[in-house]
């Protein structure tokens, strides 16, 4: 299994681009997560899925932030347009229906410039 | 809605010696509970969880874990610390079930000093 596979590892992008983050969760899982790391906030739940359906995004922070997941090997969190404050590390996380057995992709370092 | 309290941003420990990483929630509800250490520049990875059963749980690392559940705890412990386990360690919660996200605490630092 090869785990949660995130895509870019690292962004550098300036301000007012678009970004667009990948994520391919284990198969099976049936729930998947978007996760923001910053040193200021910490760990923060932006969105989940659960069996390709956005069940809550009450922490997407603004309306710049969208995320989707067309099927259930693929997902992505996109930032229109991206602003400085939106650097940060973002994890994406996959876990089975039931049963807590949540697993971190690697992250994606984004800076915005 | 739940949270997390992990009462110390850092805690150094002299190699060998034990250390006990603290962890709080609260929930009105009965949880699941995680640690997860995270190692500079990397994702993290799961040391161990409590779903149900024996409040003792014992993870990866040698790390253990007690759930208190009347004191809304669930400390993290290794009796003998090593210089690669200075990393970032995290406690976090989700309702029983786990079909929900997680809540994590900010963090705490270990240093482990030679």
């Amino acid at each position: 299994d090869a785990g949660v596979i995130q895509s870019p590892r690292h962004e550098v992008t300036e301000m007012g681009q678009e970004v667009t983050l990948r994520c391919k969760p284990i198969s099976g899982h049936n729930s998947l997560f978007w996760y923001r790391q910053t040193m200021m906030r910490g760990l923060e739940l932006l969105i989940y899925f659960n069996n390709n359906v956005p069940i809550d995004d009450s922490g997407m922070p603004e309306d710049r932030f969208s995320a989707k997941m067309p099927n259930a090997s693929f997902s992505t969190l996109k930032i229109q347009p991206s602003e400085p404050r939106d650097s940060a590390v973002y994890f994406c996380a996959s876990s089975p229906r039931r049963g807590g057995g949540y697993t971190f992709g690697s992250g994606t370092r984004l800076t915005v410039v | 809605a739940q949270s997390v309290t992990q009462l110390d941003s850092q805690v150094p420990v002299f190699e060998e010696a034990p250390v006990e990483l603290r962890c709080n929630y609260s929930s009105s509800v009965s949880v699941y509970l995680f640690w997860y250490v995270q190692y500079p520049n990397q994702g993290l990875q799961l040391l161990l969880k409590y779903l149900s059963g024996s409040t003792l749980v014992k993870g990866i690392n040698g790390f253990e874990a007690e759930f208190n559940k009347s004191q809304t705890s669930f400390h993290l412990r290794k009796p003998s610390v090593h210089i690669s386990d200075t990393a970032e360690y995290f406690c976090a919660v989700t309702p029983g079930g786990g079909a929900d996200g997680l809540t994590f605490g900010k963090g705490t630092h270990l240093i482990i000093q030679p």
